[in-house]
């Protein structure tokens, strides 16, 4: 089955600055991605996505870079604000619409 | 986007009682829904596939005689955690999935407590 991984686990930076989060997936039958921003005790929410038939997708200060070759494919934030701290999960699925989670990566922007 | 509304979202019960969860695709019809269970500061820990008529298909080492899965319409889908006991104390999240984007939208979560 997929495998998922995300790095890092955890993520600090500073108000204004940029952070990255990267996922590795394994089934090359994959072909959307989405990213998820979690707060504590909420729901998943969907902040972005991109499929297999695109490298790049942006929406204001959010981005999504896929490398299918590589089977890679990260998350960009720019000009970070605290609002931003979350924890943010990728994933990968398949056409039949199952959705394999990366473990997470708690972001934590300081003011 | 699609709105996905799960209830309870808060429910405390006693060792061996049961309790149902709902999961509800207010403005879409899902014919797929997906069980999760997330421990603190972990992943989505998928733990069944729920298909709208037909028998849930569960992940390897989820209980099916404990989670019972019922999606009896294309709105809704219920988790039955039976005989519960404290180690089944956690956060249940639902999703369902539109059909044609393939897009994922999640209930607000059910965090059950087994006393």
């Amino acid at each position: 089955g997929e495998n998922v991984e995300q790095h890092p686990s955890t993520l600090s930076v500073q108000e204004g600055d940029s952070a990255v989060i990267k996922c590795t997936y394994s089934d090359s039958a994959s072909n959307y991605f989405p990213w998820y921003k979690q707060e504590l005790g909420k729901r998943p929410q969907l902040i972005i996505d991109i499929r297999s038939n695109v490298g790049e997708k942006k929406d204001q200060r959010i981005a999504v870079t896929l490398n299918k070759t590589a089977k890679h494919f990260s998350l960009h934030i720019t000009e970070t604000q605290p609002e931003d701290s979350a924890v943010y999960f990728c994933a990968a699925n398949t056409n039949a619409g199952k959705s394999t989670f990366g473990d997470g990566t708690t972001l934590t922007v300081k003011p | 986007g699609a709105v996905v509304s799960q209830h309870p979202s808060r429910v405390i019960c006693k060792s061996g009682t049961s309790v149902k969860i709902e999961c509800r695709s207010l403005d879409f019809q899902a014919t797929t829904m997906f069980w999760y269970r997330q421990f603190p500061k972990k992943s989505l820990m998928l733990m069944a596939t729920s298909n709208e008529g037909s028998k849930a298909t569960y992940e390897q080492g989820v209980e099916k005689d404990k989670f019972l899965i019922n999606h009896a319409s294309l709105t809704l889908s219920t988790l039955t955690v039976t005989s519960a006991h404290p180690e089944d104390s956690s956060f249940y999240i639902c999703s369902a999935r539109v059909l044609y984007t393939g897009e994922l939208f999640f209930g607000e979560g059910s965090r059950l407590t087994v006393l």
